[in-house]
């Protein structure tokens, strides 16, 4: 099973500046089958990204996603109100999917 | 526009079986060869656990930490797939949410979630 580890747990930072996720798996994630998702309190999930760096239908083009291999990021360049939520990466490269434990962002 | 909706009892008690239903409407399960269609859950105030997966075609995949204890089906006529989760304990009381996921993607249309309780 890959164990996705997601850095820092908490990040508190302001609108207007920039968020930096990061997820690293225990082994490499196959064809950079890799997701973010972003939840808010008692909402589900949303998908951000796929594929690592593929924005998913609708998501503002602030939202960007890079790595390969082990190491993955997701971006947030200005940081608007509503991106203020739990963060989680999820690898689906093998037939054992598997979340990180989430990244908190919350305002300073 | 598809969505999805979870329905099934908010209170089992410990050791028996959980069902959970997602009905599937504006789209059909079969209607594409290109999604699987999958449950995760979310104990309170904590992080996200994939459960399983299935295609339309009944190929399955489930979370190897539940072990056997975990069944999902399709029922194309109802355009529903199901979850049973048996010889359920506290540790399984949780948000239970399902989704669908395109083939090479994430899981990108989710229903609102089911919470479940255990009770001894």
């Amino acid at each position: 099973e890959i164990v996705l580890t997601q850095s820092p747990g908490t990040l508190s930072l302001s609108p207007g500046e920039r968020a930096t996720l990061s997820c690293r798996a225990s082994q490499t994630v196959s064809s950079s089958f890799l997701a973010w998702y972003q939840q808010k309190p008692g909402q589900a999930p949303r998908l951000l990204i796929y594929g690592a760096s593929s924005r998913a239908t609708g998501i503002p083009d602030r939202f960007s996603g890079s790595g390969s291999g082990t190491d993955f990021t997701l971006t947030i360049s200005g940081l608007e109100p509503e991106d203020f939520a739990v963060y989680y990466c999820q690898q689906y490269g093998t037939s054992s999917y598997t979340f990180g434990q989430g990244t908190k962002l919350e305002i300073k | 526009q598809l969505q999805l909706q979870e329905s099934g009892p908010g209170l089992v008690k410990a050791s028996e079986t959980l069902p959970l239903t997602c009905s599937v409407s504006g789209g059909s399960i079969s209607g594409s060869t290109s999604y699987y269609w999958g449950w995760i859950r979310q104990p309170p105030g904590k992080g996200l656990e994939w459960i399983g997966s299935i295609h339309y075609s009944g190929s399955t995949s489930n979370n190897p930490s539940l072990k056997s204890r975990v069944s999902i089906s399709v029922d194309m006529s109802k355009n529903q797939f199901s979850l049973k989760l048996n010889s359920v304990t506290a540790a399984d009381t949780a948000v239970y949410y399902c989704a669908r996921r395109p083939v090479g993607g994430g899981f990108d249309i989710w229903g609102q979630g089911t919470m479940v309780t255990v009770s001894s």
